[in-house]
């Protein structure tokens, strides 16, 4: 089983929807983060914690919102989506230094 | 302000061509450097980790190196199944943000 996962892979919602985007982790990591990633500007950090109480607004985090449900668990949300919100999102964990990441979600905002 | 900034984009190489890709940083205290490899459509795959100039690691086909001001990964012999886009990313001062570049695309052809 993969150590981190996301669901769903991929979701087409559209423009007002209230959409959850969900991460899972067996690495035992206290540390977890959210990225979306878009053609030509690479990996931008949405949100990220360093533990359950702990949570922290990335670069990007307009329009974002996270909930850090338990160690394993880091979920992102979008209150209202909007199409410039199309994107491939990625959930990663670390311990201090490098991180893992999850599949990916492919979001489409229409 | 972190920066990374990774050459070339892209990158046509035919097997067994060696070559270099480059990560060019500017940060404030780097903690470590980190190579990451990514496949279309999947999360980003955790190669190496460098934490100070003169550092070198090896897997494979895959060498990085590091300086004050830049890292190399070196591909030697290169074969179509290391085709993928290429990720560098600093971190940097006391806490854990990571600043990602955005990739050099590394296509090899049998």
């Amino acid at each position: 089983d993969a150590d981190v996962t996301q669901t769903p892979r991929n979701r087409i919602t559209k423009t007002g929807k209230r959409i959850m985007l969900e991460c899972s982790q067996t690495k035992g990591h206290d540390r977890m983060y959210w990225y979306r990633q878009d053609p030509g500007l690479g990996l931008r950090l949405i949100y990220y914690s360093f533990d359950v109480k702990d949570i922290n607004k990335g670069e990007i985090s307009d329009g974002y919102s996270v909930s850090r449900q338990a160690q394993a668990k880091f979920s992102l949300s979008l209150e209202s989506a909007i199409p410039n919100q199309t994107a491939l999102y990625f959930c990663a964990t670390s311990d201090y230094n490098e991180q893992f990441f999850g599949p990916g979600t492919r979001l489409t905002v229409l | 302000e972190d920066q990374v900034t990774q050459s070339p984009e892209a990158l046509r190489l035919q097997e067994g061509e060696s070559s270099s890709l480059n990560c060019s940083y500017t940060v404030s205290g780097l903690r470590g450097l980190f190579w990451y490899r990514q496949d279309p459509g999947k999360g980003p795959e955790f190669l190496f980790t460098l934490y100070s100039a003169g550092e070198e690691k090896e897997k494979e086909r895959l060498k990085a190196t590091l300086t004050k001001k830049e890292s190399f990964l070196h591909i030697t012999a290169p074969k179509p199944e290391d085709s993928a886009t290429y990720l560098c990313a600093v971190q940097a001062g006391g806490y854990q943000k990571v600043t990602f570049g955005t990739g050099t695309k590394l296509q090899v052809i049998p």
